[in-house]
């Protein structure tokens, strides 16, 4: 069966500093998607990052980063020099592939507040 | 290019009654999926549709429908409204092959059963 477990339920951080998010996966599929979303106080979803499991390549965005290991099963979420507007829900995401069922599960996120 | 839209942004209904959620995909998406977020149980897949058929259910009873029409769009019905129905209803839209495609979110619906 497949899990996302993020078991940082909150983490508040002062800004300028660095905070990286935690997500763990399970999956008995060979090939999978996963996937970091961010929900501001709006609600909506913002799409940030997708990784295929063949893909292991470490992915840097302007101040974001990701960083996946299938060895430890884990796609890490890290906000360099973190600022306000990144204060939000983040969440990680599986999709299975032989399914073909193409639904995401989430994890429960994790709110990060960043304090001025 | 506009993103995923969803009406009404806030629905209010009593229990017993029956919600109807919209849901405008991206332009050119035919996969359309639908989502509960509600107070204490996260983001549950609820539903997916794709070229006007159901492709896949979540765990929800069948009170909870929906369709998609020729033009992609789709709505989700939920009957006889039950208090703990009340939730965010995310709407998310893409291509169809999970391969290569990500599905993007709509702002969501807001439901509230009083």
């Amino acid at each position: 069966a497949q899990k996302v477990t993020q078991a940082q339920t909150e983490i508040s951080v002062v800004e300028k500093e660095d905070v990286t998010l935690d997500c763990v996966y399970e999956t008995r599929d060979t090939t999978y998607y996963l996937f970091w979303y961010k929900q501001p106080p709006s609600g909506e979803l913002v799409f940030l990052i997708r990784r295929n499991s063949f893909d292991e390549q470490n992915e840097i965005s302007g101040r974001y980063s990701w960083n996946f290991q299938k060895s430890t099963s884990s796609f890490n979420f890290t906000i360099t020099a973190s600022q306000v507007v990144d204060s939000a829900v983040y969440f990680c995401a599986l999709s299975e592939a032989w399914t073909g069922a193409n639904n995401l599960f989430f994890g429960t996120g994790t709110r990060l507040t960043v304090i001025p | 290019e506009a993103g995923v839209t969803q009406s009404p942004t806030h629905l209010i209904k009593t229990r017993g009654q029956q919600a109807t959620l919209r849901c405008s995909p991206i332009s050119g998406h035919t996969s359309v999926y639908w989502y509960q977020q509600a107070l204490g149980l996260g983001l549950q897949f609820l539903l997916w549709y794709d070229e006007g058929e159901e492709r896949n259910r979540g765990n929800f009873p069948p009170r909870f429908s929906g369709r998609q029409f020729p033009n992609y769009s789709s709505e989700l019905n939920v009957n006889a409204l039950e208090l703990e129905d009340s939730a965010l209803y995310l709407c998310a839209s893409s291509l169809v092959d999970p391969s290569t495609d990500t599905q993007y979110f709509g702002p969501g619906t807001r439901l509230t059963v009083l």
